[in-house]
């Protein structure tokens, strides 16, 4: 596609659902990577992709943070037993490789947890 | 580990007049450093980066950013500001070896006064 692609825009839920957020990244680019921002915390790295494997998981706040990615493209964030601290804009972003360093980044998922 | 700091949390220009944007950096390598730009509801935008070389950078929407290593820091600067350059700024850093994951600052909230 043109650019980054995320969906929900918006997602509300109630405290101890699960959610699923969705990153389509630019078409071709092996590497993809989720980041949330908070006002507490501000932006903050949570995975990185390169290609389905994940080298880099460590700034997933919990275990019921998890992700995946299937067939080098779409990823899936999700969120088990919601928290009313993971209120907060889920931002995906991918480049051609981790070798380039210019990510482009989708307008968000914004959660809210009641 | 790397880490970015944005002193200024706020700053308010007139339209018209010059903006300078603060960024210091710690990182064990030479880091590549970013400039985004997020408007309101909106995702992050890359204004420009530095990877090497000359340490005076050029990006988009007029603005520009000095790379100095012996300050560590990665300063943005437009000579003369426009209304619709009212948004929240991000200074980040990247490694290479990391996966070019990007650890960002803060953020710098731009207000312009007509």
């Amino acid at each position: 596609g043109a650019g980054v692609s995320q969906s929900p825009s918006n997602k509300v839920t109630e405290k101890g659902k699960d959610v699923e957020l969705r990153c389509d990244p630019i078409s071709g680019h092996t590497a993809l990577y989720w980041y949330r921002q908070s006002l507490g915390q501000g932006l903050e790295f949570l995975i990185y992709f390169q290609g389905n494997s994940a080298p880099d998981k460590s700034g997933l706040p919990s275990d019921r943070f998890s992700a995946e990615r299937t067939g080098g493209s779409v990823s899936t964030l999700t969120i088990q037993r919601t928290q009313q601290e993971d209120s907060a804009v889920y931002l995906c972003a991918s480049s051609q490789t981790v070798d380039n360093t210019e990510a482009f980044f989708g307008q968000g998922t914004r959660l809210t947890v009641v | 580990a790397q880490s970015v700091t944005q002193p200024d949390i706020h700053i308010t220009v007139s339209e018209g007049a010059s903006l300078e944007l603060r960024c210091n950096y710690s990182y064990g390598a030479t880091p590549y450093l970013f400039w985004y730009v997020q408007s309101p509801g909106q995702g992050l935008q890359l204004l420009l980066k530095y990877f090497s070389g000359d340490t005076l950078v050029q990006g988009i929407k007029g603005f520009e950013a000095e790379f100095k290593r012996s300050q560590s820091s990665f300063n943005l600067r437009k000579p003369s500001v426009h209304w619709s350059d009212a948004a929240e700024y991000f200074c980040a850093v990247g490694a290479r070896a990391a996966g070019n994951k990007l650890t960002f600052g803060g953020g710098t909230r731009v207000l312009v006064k007509p």
